[in-house]
């Protein structure tokens, strides 16, 4: 597509259950960064994709939290257990060239409620 | 510790009037920042950046003021209008992976 698409778009979850949270990046960006937002507040880092590199995790605020780039595209955050604390916006973005974040584009964001 | 702040949560103008949402940014070696937009719904978008070694910079109706001395930047929308409306961030980018968000300020176009 010409941007970037987050799947699903919401996602109720109960407390203590995993979820997926997909992102299809813009054809052709090599790096890709997740980020979370809560109600009200900024935008909190979590992790960054660059081409084959080993990715920057140090955003993730515990082991529950995982993300997995397959073949330097598609992108899928996992939530293991999750806890009503996780309930946030969680936006993804890409961009063409590392360290030009001022390229990158944002999903919609997926919401995600735990209740 | 480090971090980008906003002054103001809310902000409400005229249409018509000028806008400046301002920034509070605490660590020294910031070198780059940046402002985004984001609308009800919708992932942030980018408005315009600046350096260190800047001190303004202007695009289209808006302009970017950055002071040093006191770690502040500003951002000022000219003849604001209704589609200004949104979220407003400041961002300190200090790597390619470190770009650290302000809370954001709701500025709000009056009729």
């Amino acid at each position: 597509g010409a941007g970037v698409s987050q799947s699903p778009s919401n996602k109720v979850t109960e407390k203590g259950k995993d979820v997926e949270l997909r992102c299809d990046p813009i054809s052709g960006h090599t790096a890709l960064y997740w980020y979370r937002q809560s109600l009200g507040q900024g935008l909190e880092f979590l992790i960054y994709f660059q081409g084959n590199s080993a990715p920057d995790k140090s955003g993730l605020p515990s082991d529950r939290f995982s993300a997995e780039r397959t073949g330097g595209s598609v992108s899928t955050l996992t939530i293991q257990r999750t806890q009503q604390e996780d309930s946030a916006v969680y936006l993804c973005a890409s961009s063409l060239q590392r360290g030009r974040l001022t390229e990158a584009f944002f999903g919609q964001g997926t919401r995600l409620t735990v209740v | 510790g480090e971090s980008v702040g906003l002054h103001l949560p809310t902000l409400s103008v005229q249409e018509g009037d000028n806008s400046i949402i301002n920034c509070a940014y605490s660590n020294s070696a910031s070198d780059y920042f940046i402002w985004y937009k984001q609308e009800s719904g919708k992932g942030p978008q980018f408005i315009i950046d600046i350096r260190s070694n800047m001190d303004k910079r202007q695009g289209q109706r808006v302009t970017v003021l950055l002071n040093k001395t006191v770690k502040h930047l500003s951002l000022q929308i000219a003849a604001t209008q209704p589609g200004d409306s949104a979220v407003y961030f400041c961002a300190e980018m200090r790597s390619a992976r470190q770009l650290t968000f302000g809370s954001g300020t709701q500025l709000t176009v009056l009729p």
